[in-house]
């Protein structure tokens, strides 16, 4: 199975600062057809995930584009241009090249 | 818009068989473009996948390894709604299960979660 791992686990940000939070892959998510198979989604309090980006840099629809997915390979970066009060919960990539899709440990994160 | 609305008991004995429903509306069960999972929750495992269900001119299943003997997901075009068994189960098995559409790789639709207590 390709383990995903995550870094920070935890990260207080300001509101209005730019945040970024790492995902790597034990093995490399670039398919032969040229996408990274790199999905990040938010779980915020109480509800259930949603899907922010998928195919390493798409956003989903109606994602507010301060939320931005990069990376290639098995190094992969979502940034928030300027994190706003709503944005808080906990972050997960997942892999979805190959069964059994596997997620990341989740990184919290909350306003300071 | 497609929503996914999960039904199903709460508590189930153990050694019993864990049974949930995702009614499917907005969407098709049998789509062509799209598959059906779920996708459990605890705080000892995180987040993950148990399997899925789909349709490419005839039925598909994969499911993960940990669970492969004891799972079965099925589609019910009649009710357009997927269904997850999970038979033997024990207390490890508590978890919040989701239901979840599969799209481009992704999983963009998710049912609201069932929190499944596994206790006598």
């Amino acid at each position: 199975d390709i383990v995903m791992t995550q870094s920070p686990l935890s990260l207080p940000v300001t509101s209005g600062e730019p945040a970024s939070i790492s995902c790597r892959s034990s093995q490399s998510l670039l398919h032969s057809n040229g996408n990274n198979h790199l999905d990040w989604y938010l779980q915020k309090p109480g509800k259930s995930p949603q899907l922010l980006i998928y195919l390493g840099s798409n956003r989903a629809s109606g994602v507010p584009d301060r939320f931005s997915g990069s990376g290639s390979g098995t190094d992969f970066t979502l940034k928030i241009s300027r994190v706003e009060a709503e944005d808080v919960g906990v972050y997960y990539c997942m892999q979805g090249l190959q069964t059994p899709f596997t997620f990341g440990p989740g990184t919290k994160v909350y306003i300071k | 818009q497609v929503q996914l609305q999960q039904s199903g008991p709460g508590l189930v004995k153990p050694s019993q068989t864990l049974s949930l429903t995702c009614a499917i509306s907005g969407d098709s069960v049998s789509s062509d473009s799209a598959t059906y999972d779920w996708v459990r929750q605890s705080p000892s495992r995180g987040l993950e996948w148990l399997g899925r269900t789909y349709y490419r001119s005839k039925w598909y299943n994969d499911y993960a390894e940990s669970v492969k003997s004891r799972i079965t997901i099925n589609p019910d075009t009649s009710k357009n709604q997927v269904s997850l068994q999970l038979i033997s189960v024990t207390p490890e098995d508590t978890a919040v299960y989701y239901c979840t559409k599969g799209y481009k790789w992704a999983f963009d639709i998710w049912g609201q979660g069932t929190m499944v207590t596994v206790s006598s």
